[in-house]
């Protein structure tokens, strides 16, 4: 079945510092694939998506792009600030139409 | 009103009550889902209805009863709860069908089990 793997957390960093949230996942077809960050005390909220291999999807300084060839989507982010801490989840829909998700990513950015 | 609504936000109970989580969504979809996030654990997808209809119970016990009268409201009705099911719930909708669109999440209800 669909699976995707995120790197454990938490990542600490300070504030400018480049991010990266490594990302990569398993399924049968092409799926869409997409990030969500959730901030404390509430839901998922969509962060960007790319539904075809060698999209790029970005929001908000952060971007990631569909690698097909080694079935992965890392996010990134040049500079990063306070505001970004945050739990960021990874996932995908493919085949069977459920979003699968990835464990969660806790990013701590101190100042 | 738009997106996905979830009430109440905090609940806390006994573990003889009965009470009942709602969530209701003002998108469109026709698909559903009840979550839990506990603390440390991976996202547990527990339920899903598709127009109505339920697709998907990942062995959640019975203790936890899901209700989706209609596409737009969806309810989850707790009893006899145990103090681990402390957790945050999560309401999701999405359009089934359409892979490349993303699911949208309620606020959650963060539960207490006392």
């Amino acid at each position: 079945g669909d699976s995707v793997t995120q790197m454990e957390g938490p990542v600490t960093l300070s504030e400018e510092a480049f991010l990266t949230i490594n990302c990569t996942y398993t399924a049968t077809g092409y799926p869409s694939l997409f990030w969500y960050v959730q901030y404390p005390g509430e839901g998922l909220q969509l962060l960007l998506k790319a539904t075809k291999a060698d999209d790029k999807g970005s929001n908000k300084g952060f971007e990631a792009t569909y690698r097909k060839e080694t079935t992965s989507f890392h996010l990134e982010k040049g500079s990063v600030q306070v505001s970004d801490s945050a739990v960021y989840f990874c996932a995908l829909r493919g085949g069977s139409y459920i979003p699968t998700f990835g464990r969660g990513t806790s990013l701590i950015v101190h100042p | 009103e738009t997106g996905v609504t979830q009430t109440p936000r905090h609940l806390v109970m006994g573990m003889t009550n009965k009470k009942s989580l709602k969530c209701e969504q003002h998108l469109g979809h026709n698909a559903m889902y009840w979550y839990k996030q506990s603390a440390k654990k991976p996202l547990e997808l527990m339920f899903v209805y598709n127009f109505k209809e339920q697709t998907e119970n990942n062995s959640v016990p019975s203790r936890f009863s899901p209700e989706c009268p209609n596409s737009s409201h969806l309810f989850l009705h707790l009893h006899t709860l145990q103090p681990e099911d402390s957790a945050l719930y999560l309401c999701a909708s999405s359009q089934m069908e359409v892979v490349n669109t993303e699911a949208f999440f309620g606020q959650g209800t963060r539960l207490t089990v006392v």
